[in-house]
């Protein structure tokens, strides 16, 4: 049992280059989530989704796009990293909705955006 | 709004008590989390208080008064590794809403 994974670990993109945060999770938890989270500050929800082919979004989606084709798989997009996207991305997945249920955490992957 | 609220730092000495205290002001409210998170790695979960009053586990005790608005996260017997960030996070209207997290430093 993994838990939940994310690849890659670290990435350094060029301004304006794209690429795709990879998240899987294997607990068959219907909720899944993705944060950035940006030093000294609190995590924020950049989109969520809640089943298979459901998806929203959260305090910060601009610049992103997820996808749900299967419950354990929830790929972040990036479209033209812009500097400001420099950041720590973590995705977690829980078992019941967002706010009433544990919610357990991949490593994270670090991009910088040059 | 909704607002979380938490000390920046703290420090204590290895062996001691610490306290961390939360205060929120959030529009519902579904239950309180309290997540350890220490450098480089990801949040892990410690708590979760959705009724008044203190919930003890091991080392580590959580409070919550919801008519107050507060919770606190108590410490004992501080260890070197205690040595992280702690989040506060209030479940509210099915959101989660997120403190910047307090980052306690143990000193020998």
């Amino acid at each position: 049992n993994a838990g939940v994974t994310q690849t890659p670990k670290f990435r350094i993109l060029k301004i304006g280059q794209s690429m795709t945060l990879q998240c899987a999770q294997d607990m068959n938890h219907n909720y899944m989530y993705w944060y950035r989270q940006d030093p000294g500050m609190g995590l924020k929800l950049i989109y969520y989704s809640v089943g298979a082919g459901i998806t929203d979004k959260g305090e910060v989606p601009n610049g992103y796009n997820v996808s749900r084709s299967t419950t354990e798989d929830f790929p972040l997009r990036l479209e033209l990293a812009a500097p400001s996207q420099t950041s720590v991305y973590f995705c977690a997945s829980s078992g019941l909705a967002r706010g009433t249920d544990t919610q357990y955490f991949g490593p994270g992957t670090r991009l910088t955006v040059l | 709004g909704q607002n979380i609220d938490q000390p920046t730092e703290m420090t204590a000495t290895e062996g001691a008590i610490v306290q961390i205290n939360c205060t929120y002001q959030t529009s519902g409210f579904n239950g309180l989390f309290w997540y350890q998170q220490h450098a480089g790695e990801a949040p892990t979960f410690l708590s979760y208080n959705v009724l008044d009053g203190l919930e003890e586990k091991g080392r580590f005790s959580s409070f919550l008064s919801r008519s107050k608005g507060y919770s606190y996260l108590l410490l004992k017997e501080l260890q070197m590794k205690d040595s992280a960030s702690y989040l506060c996070a209030v479940g509210s209207n099915y959101q989660l809403i997120w403190g910047a997290g307090t980052k306690l430093i143990i000193k020998p």
